[in-house]
Formats: structure tokens, sequence, C-alpha cells
């Protein structure tokens, strides 16, 4: 099994919509993050988690939500998707700061149509 | 804050060949400095990392990558390009507590 998992892989919606992004991780890291990819831009952050209960804002998290359900789990909702989210959505972990480096999930791919 | 300049979004290269891939950044102290490498379908996966000491750091793939503070770069190499080797490549900076930031990725391709 994968270190940090995402779910679902691919995903196509419709504007409007509430949709969650699961990410669960098995390396035992107390921090995870949420970033968003787009082609040209790289990766954006858009919230962190240090621990259950310390949940961050990043660089671009208007219509965006999480939550941290264990230390493992960390998910991601939009609330009402709009088509400009669509994008690559990664989770990754670490065991300390951003310094040490991350562990990414493999990505999932969301449309909104 | 700090930033990341990937200056060339696309570089194609020969099987065999060797590859120079550049970053630049900007910072105000001396940075962590990383690359990453994802191939198509993946996550990101981490290369090597330069936090302090030796300017040149060995990473995994045969990689390298040398951190000038001069020119405020961290380039990375490889001697010999395998097509395996075909995917994108980002450079992030990590400054602060939480804050890292990526460059926006080159992509490589590998001629036969």
């Amino acid at each position: 099994d994968a270190d940090v998992t995402q779910t679902p892989r691919n995903r196509i919606t419709k504007t409007g919509k509430r949709i969650m992004l699961e990410c669960s991780q098995t390396k035992g890291h107390d921090r995870m993050y949420w970033y968003r990819q787009d082609p040209g831009l790289g990766l954006r952050l858009i919230y962190y988690s240090f621990d259950v209960k310390d949940i961050n804002k990043g660089e671009i998290s208007d219509g965006y939500s999480v939550s941290r359900q264990a230390q493992a789990k960390f998910s991601l909702s939009l609330e009402s998707a709009i088509p400009n989210q669509t994008a690559l959505y990664f989770c990754a972990t670490s065991d300390g700061y951003a310094n040490y480096g991350y562990t990414f999930g493999s990505g999932t791919r969301l449309t909104v149509v | 804050a700090q930033s990341v300049t990937q200056p060339d979004i696309h570089i194609t290269v020969s099987e065999g060949a060797s590859l120079e891939l550049r970053c630049n950044y900007s910072y105000g102290a001396t940075p962590y400095l990383f690359w990453y490498v994802q191939s198509p379908g993946q996550g990101l996966q981490l290369l090597l990392k330069y936090f302090s000491g030796d300017t040149l750091v060995q990473g995994i793939k045969g990689f390298e990558a040398e951190f000038k503070r001069s020119q405020s770069s961290f380039n990375l190499r490889k001697p010999s390009v395998h097509w395996s080797d075909a995917a994108e490549y980002f450079c992030a900076v990590g400054a602060d507590r939480v804050d890292m930031r990526f460059g926006a990725g080159t992509r490589l391709t590998v001629k036969p």
C-alpha cells in the first residue's frame, strides 16, 4: 500500500456540487498538506495541518475547506465547485517542517463541468 | 517571501546525453532547496535536498544538484539521461515552518 493514499483518483463533478477529496497516510507524520497543481503554475498550498487541532489556511484557501479527522486522515472539500477549480490535487505529509521534504500522494484529478 | 523560478518550461534531450535543469530562487537567507520528480499519473517524488554543507548534493536515480549562493541557483544535473527519466521536474524552496514554494516545473522529453 502507498504511504499516502488519495481517493478518488479521478472525479468529474458539476458546477455547484459539493465534493470531498480524501487523503490517508501510514507514515505516522503529524503534518499534512493539500496542494493544487495547475499547468505552468506549479503547486500552490491550499491548507495545512500540523495536528488534529491545528489547521491553517494556505495561499489559495478561498472556496475550500478541510477536516482533519485523525492524525492519518485529512480531507479537502469544495463547498460549491466551480470550473476554475478544475485541477490536479495533491495531499502531502511531512514529519517536520517543510524544510525536511514531503511525501506526496498520487493525486486526484478533478474536473468541474 | 521566497520564490522559485524554473526558466525552462520544456526540454528535450537525446537518450544518453547529459542534462541540466535550471532553478533560481529568491530568499533572504540560506534556503532549504529541493528537487522533485513527477512521472505521468504519479505524485511528486523527492530526488534530493540541500540544507547546508557540501554544495554538491547527490540524489536518487543518478541525479545531482549544485547550490551556488552567488547565483541564487540550484541546478539539477545528470550525466547520461535514460528514457525513464522523462517526467516533470520541480524545484522547491522551503524556508519557514510550512511555506514551501514550488517552481512551475520543467517537462523533460527524452528522444530515443
